[in-house]
């Protein structure tokens, strides 16, 4: 079974450009989740879908950031226009869903490390 | 708003030597997930609890989770190098969000 897939894994851009990244989830998982980590401080919640709908964006620090799940099954994260406090590793992770304990693990993808100069 | 907080931050050991981390929410949790980080990858889930004073067992590592369930704890017994990483717990609160710690990062010292 294949894991969570992020892409790109590293991205390079300057102040003012837009960035795309896009998490595949695991095959079946209705949730699906975007962190980050900025230099080498907390895993900061961002944002969780159901499905396709947003059930908590409540992490997304401003309106530079949109995130997408069309269809339910893979998303995409928008920075548009990118600053320097931007920069830091962005993860996804994505778990089953349901009442019980075991559908609720996430599980993460490798990250996109996002380097903003 | 919600915390969870854990300490200690870093933690230098001699291989061999055991290690603890130690996981405090400021609400109490529905369940407590642990992860792993090496450097440079991605976490990858260790372990979850569930029940209040529950404790489990992966090998040299023990978890658990506090009665009030408002607290956790990993242990290593006599590191090793290939136990070096970022050690997060996350826990999930009655409104279904899950909330990383912080981490604390293990140096082991062969």
């Amino acid at each position: 079974e294949a894991g969570v897939t992020q892409f790109p894994s590293h991205s390079v851009i300057e102040k003012g450009q837009t960035v795309t990244l896009r998490c595949d989830p695991i095959s079946g998982h209705d949730n699906l989740y975007w962190y980050r980590r900025v230099m080498g401080k907390e895993i900061k919640f961002l944002l969780h879908f159901v499905k396709e709908s947003k059930q908590d964006e409540s992490g997304m620090p401003n309106n530079r950031f949109l995130a997408e799940r069309t269809g339910g099954t893979y998303s995409t994260l928008k920075v548009q226009p990118a600053e320097l406090e931007d920069s830091g590793v962005y993860f996804c992770a994505s778990s089953q869903g349901g009442t019980r304990a075991a559908k609720n693990i996430q599980y993460f993808g490798a990250g996109t490390r996002l380097s903003v100069l | 708003g919600q915390q969870v907080m854990q300490i200690p931050q870093y933690q230098h050991v001699q291989e061999g030597e055991d290690f603890t981390t130690y996981c405090n929410s400021s609400t109490t949790l529905s369940n407590i997930q642990w992860y792993k980080q090496r450097p440079g990858g991605h976490p990858v889930f260790l372990i979850q609890l569930v029940k209040s004073g529950e404790v489990k067992k992966q090998k040299r590592l023990t978890f658990q989770f506090g009665e009030a369930k408002k607290n956790s704890s990993l242990h290593i017994t006599a590191t090793q190098t290939t136990d070096v990483g970022t050690y997060f717990c996350a826990g999930k609160t009655s409104y279904d969000k899950v909330i990383f710690g912080p981490g604390t990062s293990l140096s082991v010292i062969p």
